[in-house]
């Protein structure tokens, strides 16, 4: 079945970097986006960015430019989320998610469809 | 970027009853909306996109609409695992998404 493994738990100091991984596995990797979301504690989701493995392209949301980095390894099906300048307020439940776009209209809707479980970040000195 | 706005933030309901979730994008985003439910410790789970069309494997009981600047989440009849956070997110910006701020249906 379709599934995003990722890595485990991190505890980072401030000013540090982590990076996290999300093994893909069940479909073709290459092919659909990967999506990055983040939960701070007993907060809600927030978008990070998304790449797409086939072309490389990457989208940051603009809150992260600079500070984010979304890579792949299309040899192992693996994306990657690098977060740099690590602070308190980064801590929280990193999840990837696979981007799918569904025609409908002329359209193309853009939703994400299979997740992975997170991986907890914590920021402490 | 574009604004979600849920309403309300929690509401407390019982098994069987039909209860509505609204979202209010700050622009209009067409039929550009997505539900998803979430339960504590878990990772979200799609539930609508597109606005109206169910994904795969989740219960009639669960539908959206709505179209332009509002939208909707209903469950016909409540079930115990249904007690979750629902998410709506808005992909009408791909380079910008962005979710709601998550509406807790509790007993």
């Amino acid at each position: 079945q379709v599934q995003l493994v990722q890595s485990g738990a991190e505890v980072k100091k401030p000013g540090a970097s982590v990076k996290v991984s999300c093994k893909a596995s069940g479909y073709t990797f290459s092919t659909s986006d990967i999506n990055w979301v983040r939960q701070a504690p007993g907060q809600g989701l927030e978008w990070m960015g998304w790449m797409s493995p086939n072309s490389g392209n990457t989208v940051y949301a603009q809150k992260f430019q600079g500070r984010l980095t979304i890579t792949s390894d299309t040899s192992i099906s693996t994306a990657y989320m690098q977060l740099n300048s690590l602070r308190s307020e980064d801590t929280a439940v990193y999840f990837c998610a696979r981007g799918m776009a569904a025609a409908g209209g002329g359209d193309y809707y853009y939703y994400m469809d299979v997740w992975g479980k997170g991986t907890t970040v914590i920021v402490s000195s | 970027d574009i604004q979600m706005t849920q309403s309300p933030s929690s509401l407390s309901a019982s098994v069987g009853d039909r209860v509505t979730v609204t979202c209010r994008a700050s622009q209009s985003i067409s039929t550009y909306l997505n539900w998803y439910q979430q339960k504590p410790g878990t990772a979200p789970k799609l539930l609508i996109y597109a606005a109206s069309r169910l994904q795969s494997g989740v219960p009639s009981r669960f539908s959206g609409g709505g179209s332009g600047t509002e939208f909707t989440l209903t469950i016909s009849s409540l079930q115990p695992e249904d007690f979750a956070t629902y998410y709506c997110q808005q992909s009408y910006r791909v380079g910008a998404l962005t979710f709601g701020g998550g509406t807790k249906v509790q007993i």
